[in-house]
């Protein structure tokens, strides 16, 4: 398993401000994943983050509202840029790790409440 | 593209009664499937998942989940359920262990 922190838990943030989410792992992960939950609605996969290359981004989310860094194996941040009310959302981090069977495992950190005014 | 239905959004339940949250892909090949809650301020906890092999995957905290491929079906069942087991809960299937599609979710109301 993975244990997995978020920074901030919550915040609230005036329209057009940037937030900047961090993500850390207790351990080194290949994958990590980016994805939105918004209010009462399922999660929806923003991007995949591997170290070393370049973030890929799901249909409808682009790079520039949403970029992502992943400096090295256990962390990765998520920026959601000049905010809108729409992008009030839980935004969660996951990981992929190997399982016991060898099959890799995806788990999830505890997510970001953000409320955009 | 693969899809995951849940065709229950609410769900009340008592307490020590069963459960059981239906869970329906699309898909052309076997995906892997898994079960997710979220309690109420917390991330995502895997309960199960399935890849190959048995049929009937066995999970924590008692759940269980049935892969039916003839009726695309991965439901979630729990023989007794606890005032605990209030939460939401989340199928996901994946032609890969990543890049999950999950479904809207069932919310599990326990009353005593």
């Amino acid at each position: 398993s993975a244990v997995i922190s978020q920074k901030p838990s919550r915040d609230i943030c005036q329209r057009g401000t940037s937030l900047t989410i961090q993500c850390q792992v207790d351990s080194q992960v290949t994958m990590m994943f980016w994805y939105r939950q918004q209010p009462g609605q399922s999660l929806t996969l923003i991007a995949t983050a591997n170290q070393g290359s370049e973030a890929t981004y799901e249909s409808g989310f682009v790079i520039d509202k949403f970029p992502i860094s992943r400096p090295n194996l256990t962390f990765s941040t998520l920026t959601v840029s000049n905010m809108s009310p729409e992008d009030s959302s839980i935004y969660l981090c996951s990981v992929e790790t190997s399982g016991l069977s060898s099959y890799n495992e995806q788990f999830f950190g505890p997510g970001t409440r953000l409320t955009v005014l | 593209a693969q899809s995951v239905t849940q065709p229950d959004i609410h769900i009340t339940v008592s307490e020590g009664a069963s459960l059981e949250l239906r869970c329906n892909y699309s898909y052309g090949a076997t995906p892997y499937l898994f079960w997710y809650v979220q309690s109420p301020g917390q991330g995502l906890q895997l309960l199960l998942k399935y890849f190959s092999g048995d049929t009937l995957v066995q999970g924590i905290k008692g759940f269980e989940a049935e892969f039916k491929r003839s009726q695309s079906s991965f439901n979630l069942r729990k023989p007794s359920v606890h005032w605990r087991d209030a939460a939401e809960y989340f199928c996901a299937v994946g032609v890969s262990s990543y890049k999950l599609s999950f479904g809207a979710g069932t919310t599990v109301t326990v009353r005593a």
